[in-house]
C-alpha cells in the first residue's frame, strides 16, 4: 500500500520568509496530492492540490511542486505570515481510493 | 469549497456508554464519508469508508463491532462509539468525497472531541 513521508517535522520561519514542506510517496499509482492546513482544535482545510499530470500548481503566496520520477512533492508558502502557523498534512492517493496522510509539520512563524 | 457539518462537537460520557457521531454533507451528496481519529499532535488515522446504502469497510485493527458506522442518506453518515472506555477518548473528524469535478477531493468535518470517564 501507499507510504506517505513528510519534512521536517517541525519548521520555524521568521514572518516574511518561505516555508518549504516536502512529502515523498511510495505508490506510483498515487495520482492526486492534497495539501491541508490544520489549526488546533479545527478541522484540517483544504489549501491547495495538484494532480499529476500537473508539474507545478500556484495559488497566490501558496505553491506545489510534484516530481513525479522522484516520486515527491512539495508545498511552498512564501512571505509568512503569522496566522499561517499551523499543522500541515500531505496526502497521496491513487484516484478514487483512501488517501494516506503524512505525518504532519508543524510550522511556526515567528513576529 | 464544500460544507461538511458533525455533531456534537464535545461530549463526554461514562465508561461503558455509546456516543452517536453525526457527520453531514450539506450543500452536496456524497456518496462516500471517511471517519478519522487523530491523537494529540498526530495525524489523522483513517478508521473506515462509509458508503451509502452498504457496509462500511473498516481499516485493520479497528472493531466493527465497536465502532459502528451507519451511511443511510446520501448526506448523513454516522459513527456510534459503543461501550465506550477511556482508551476510546479522541478526537473524531470525519470527510466527505465531493463528487463533483474528478471527485477525489474530500473536506472534512469540525471533529467530536470525546471524552471517556
Amino acid at each position: 500500500g501507499e507510504n506517505v513521508e513528510q519534512h521536517p517535522s517541525t519548521l520555524s520561519v521568521q514572518e516574511g520568509d518561505s516555508a518549504v514542506i516536502k512529502c515523498t510517496y511510495s505508490d506510483s499509482a498515487s495520482n492526486y496530492f492534497p495539501w491541508y492546513k490544520q489549526e488546533l482544535g479545527k478541522r484540517p482545510q483544504l489549501i491547495i492540490d495538484i494532480r499529476s499530470n500537473v508539474g507545478e500548481k500556484k495559488d497566490q503566496r501558496i505553491a506545489v511542486t510534484l516530481n513525479k520520477t522522484a516520486k515527491h512533492f512539495s508545498l511552498h508558502i512564501t512571505e509568512t505570515q503569522p496566522e499561517d502557523s499551523a499543522v500541515y498534512f500531505c496526502a497521496a492517493t491513487p484516484y478514487g481510493q483512501n488517501f494516506v496522510f503524512g505525518p504532519g509539520t508543524r510550522l511556526s512563524v515567528l513576529p | 469549497g464544500a460544507v461538511v457539518s458533525q455533531h456534537p462537537s464535545r461530549v463526554i460520557c461514562k465508561s461503558g456508554t455509546s456516543v452517536k457521531i453525526e457527520c453531514r454533507s450539506l450543500d452536496f451528496q456524497a456518496t462516500t464519508m471517511f471517519w478519522y481519529r487523530q491523537f494529540p499532535k498526530q495525524s489523522l488515522m483513517l478508521m473506515a469508508t462509509s458508503n451509502e446504502g452498504s457496509k462500511a469497510t473498516y481499516e485493520q485493527g479497528v472493531e466493527k463491532d465497536k465502532f459502528l458506522i451507519n451511511h443511510a442518506s446520501l448526506t448523513l453518515s454516522t459513527l456510534t462509539v459503543t461501550s465506550a472506555h477511556p482508551e476510546d477518548s479522541s478526537f473524531y473528524i470525519c470527510s466527505a468525497r465531493d463528487p463533483s469535478g474528478t471527485g477525489d477531493t474530500q473536506y472534512f468535518g469540525p471533529g467530536t472531541r470525546l471524552t471517556v470517564l
